[in-house]
């Protein structure tokens, strides 16, 4: 069975230009989050969708962020337009069930801001 | 507010030490779970452990095992005769569903660099 996947594995990009990173979960997981982890802190919480709807979006920091999930299946974050700030690791992970389950995280996508 | 503190930012151990990873956690509620992953050089977040705050026995699987204090708020991780395949970052988190209106999503520390030298 695949796990989460992530494209792309790294981008660079400069500032104020836009930027669409990618994650697939595995087959069957209603359950999707982002998270991000900029550099030397914690990983942090961003959002998280259930199957299409967005369940809870408190970690989204501002406006430039949006996520999608449409159909329910692989989601999209845009960052547009990017700030230095946002440099850092993204990960998505998918979980099976409503509560209390494993989150299976992807390898995570390096952004950098130039 | 929930937090996990890991306070221990790298650690450096010779192959075969034994070596311990703390992690205090915060939370206001009784129902909570507890993680610990494990992020080699590839980068990805790999799995290693979830705990149910009802649930304070130890656990042992090979040469990891895990202390789970309530009354300390502590969930440390201990390697026994580290290997060199150990070095990563170790993440420990919280998940609090109910405070959180289902949301699961994880709290993290910051990481515990190891680096288990040969």
């Amino acid at each position: 069975e695949a796990g989460v996947t992530q494209f792309p594995s790294h981008s660079v990009i400069e500032k104020g230009q836009t930027v669409t990173l990618r994650c697939d979960p595995i087959s069957g997981h209603d359950n999707l989050y982002w998270y991000r982890r900029v550099m030397g802190k914690e990983i942090k919480f961003l959002l998280h969708f259930v199957k299409e709807s967005k369940q809870d979006e408190s970690g989204m920091p501002n406006n430039r962020f949006l996520a999608e999930r449409t159909g329910g299946t692989y989601s999209t974050l845009k960052v547009q337009p990017a700030e230095l700030e946002d440099s850092g690791v993204y990960f998505c992970a998918s979980s099976q069930a409503w509560a209390s389950n494993e989150q299976f995280f992807g390898p995570g996508t390096r952004l950098t801001v130039l | 507010a929930q937090k996990v503190t890991q306070a221990q930012t790298e650690i450096s151990v010779v192959e075969k030490e034994d070596v311990t990873l703390d992690c205090v956690y915060e939370t206001r509620d009784t129902t909570y779970y507890l993680f610990w992953y494990k992020q080699p050089p590839s980068g990805e977040l790999v799995f290693l452990i979830r705990r149910n705050s009802f649930d304070e026995q130890n656990e042992i699987s090979g040469r990891y095992s895990w202390n789970f204090q309530k009354s300390t708020s502590s969930f440390n991780f201990t390697i026994t005769a580290s290997q060199v395949v150990d070095s990563a970052v170790y993440f420990c988190a919280l998940s609090d569903p109910l405070l959180q209106g289902g949301s699961e999503k994880l709290v993290f520390g910051k990481g515990t660099k190891l680096t288990v030298n040969p």
